[in-house]
């Protein structure tokens, strides 16, 4: 049982490169969320997905798109990296209580 | 929309020392109270959470927290504080099974 997890760990991009940030549960949890977390701001969620098949913007979406490719997995995709998303990126799940990924720390040159 | 206020930005205390952090929540309904602990490094852990019932609440690593309805309040608490306790800590509230909103986070620093 691994909880939830992300890849990559760390990631650098260039101004205008993509990519997709992966996480997986095996909660067999609904709701997955995507959030960033920037120093002094909190956690502010990007987008979440109630359940397969569903997904609904956060506070922050501008730049990012997400896929419930299916009950375990929701990813998140920049598709035209800025430096304004270097940040710490989490993935959570929850089934009452929310349980987090490692994260990722991204950089964008 | 739901907002959390967390006072204390950076909180400094020796060790043994007593702690409290200050957590408020805007909405007046029937909400979900969680505090959460980021260690240096490292994702977030659950503390401790609020549902319903008995308003204070005990959670890990000797935490309580304390909810009162009427002051919007859900604050964390420690009679002794050790080394290991320094983090950064955030208070989370939701509304049935809405997505959680975070507070800014306090980082608390134990010194020797």
């Amino acid at each position: 049982n691994a909880g939830v997890t992300q890849t990559p760990k760390f990631q650098v991009l260039k101004t205008g490169q993509s990519m997709t940030l992966q996480c997986a549960q095996d909660m067999n949890h609904n709701s997955m969320y995507w959030y960033r977390q920037d120093p002094g701001m909190g956690l502010r969620l990007i987008y979440y997905s109630a359940s397969e098949g569903t997904t609904d913007k956060g506070e922050v979406p501008n730049g990012y798109n997400v896929s419930r490719l299916n009950k375990r997995e929701f990813s998140l995709r920049l598709e035209s990296a800025a430096p304004s998303q270097t940040s710490v990126y989490f993935c959570a799940s929850t089934g009452g209580e929310q349980f987090f990924g490692p994260g990722t720390r991204l950089t964008v040159l | 929309a739901q907002s959390v206020s967390q006072h204390n930005h950076h909180v400094i205390l020796s060790e043994a020392a007593s702690l409290e952090l200050g957590c408020n929540y805007s909405y007046g309904g029937t909400v979900n109270l969680f505090w959460y602990v980021q260690y240096p490094g490292q994702h977030l852990q659950l503390l401790l959470k609020y549902f319903s019932g008995d308003p204070l609440v005990k959670g890990i690593k000797g935490f309580e927290a304390e909810f009162i309805k009427s002051k919007f309040s859900f604050n964390l608490r420690k009679p002794s504080v050790q080394w290991s306790d320094t983090a950064e800590y955030f208070c989370a509230v939701n509304e049935g099974g809405t997505p959680l909103v975070f507070g800014k986070g306090t980082r608390l620093s134990v010194i020797a």
